[in-house]
């Protein structure tokens, strides 16, 4: 199975600032990369697919970039509503895997 | 409103069995791939099986293969998850997801999920 690993594993951040979390695949998978959003008791949302495609309604604050084994995730003014957990997930290969997680916290 | 409602959740034996259920509404059911993604309590996210369109095609994450099987009945909307020999270790939250039309996809829309503990 594909590993896919994230880093960090939590971070403290402010409202206003630029977050970025990266992920990093045991192996290549091209683009086949998105980010989902989970809050406390609920589902994950999709954010990102594709690598960098912004998933319908997700605001234009998120971003994706990489290929192959290395990709970011990029919340360019973090604003109150983004304190959650983001997951990156592999969709190249079976069985699909997702990261570990990235908690992001008020500091 | 597209949506995913999970049911059938609740508390069972190791070595036990259980069926999940997923009703989908708000889209054509039957052309997409759909997904059980789970999350244990505390953890990360698990997938843990997709069914094609047809229900011809099925894939399983390696440790619970032989014992869930998935299914699904398009004239009803419905995805199924039947587990049999219930461990610990499947404790978790079930949640239903909708693939892509490939095999492989992000999951754009999920359901809120349903609770399965194992416990004796």
């Amino acid at each position: 199975a594909i590993r896919m690993t994230q880093s960090p594993s939590s971070l403290s951040a402010s409202t206003g600032d630029r977050v970025t979390i990266t992920c990093r695949a045991s192996q290549g998978i091209s683009s086949y990369l998105a980010w989902y959003q989970q809050k406390p008791g609920k589902a994950p949302k999709l954010l990102i697919y594709a690598a960098s495609t912004l998933q319908s309604g997700v605001p234009s604050r998120f971003s994706g970039s990489g290929s192959g084994t290395d990709f970011t995730l990029t919340i360019s003014c973090l604003q109150s509503e983004d304190f959650a957990t983001y997951y990156c997930q592999q969709y190249y290969s079976y069985p699909q895997t997702f990261g570990q997680g990235t908690k992001v916290e008020i500091k | 409103e597209v949506q995913l409602v999970e049911s059938g959740g609740g508390l069972v034996q190791p070595g036990g069995s259980l069926r999940l259920s997923c009703a989908a509404s708000g889209f054509t059911f039957s052309s997409y791939w759909m997904s059980w993604v789970r999350q244990a309590p505390g953890k990360g996210l698990e997938w843990v099986a997709n069914i094609k369109q047809d229900g011809s095609e099925k894939y399983y994450v390696d440790s619970v293969k032989g014992r869930f099987t998935i299914s699904r009945d398009n004239a009803k909307n419905s995805l199924y998850l039947q587990m049999n020999s219930l461990r610990a270790e499947d404790t978790a939250v079930y949640y239903c997801a909708r693939d892509g039309t490939y095999a492989l996809d992000a999951f754009d829309i999920w359901g809120q999920g349903t609770m399965v503990t194992v416990s004796s």
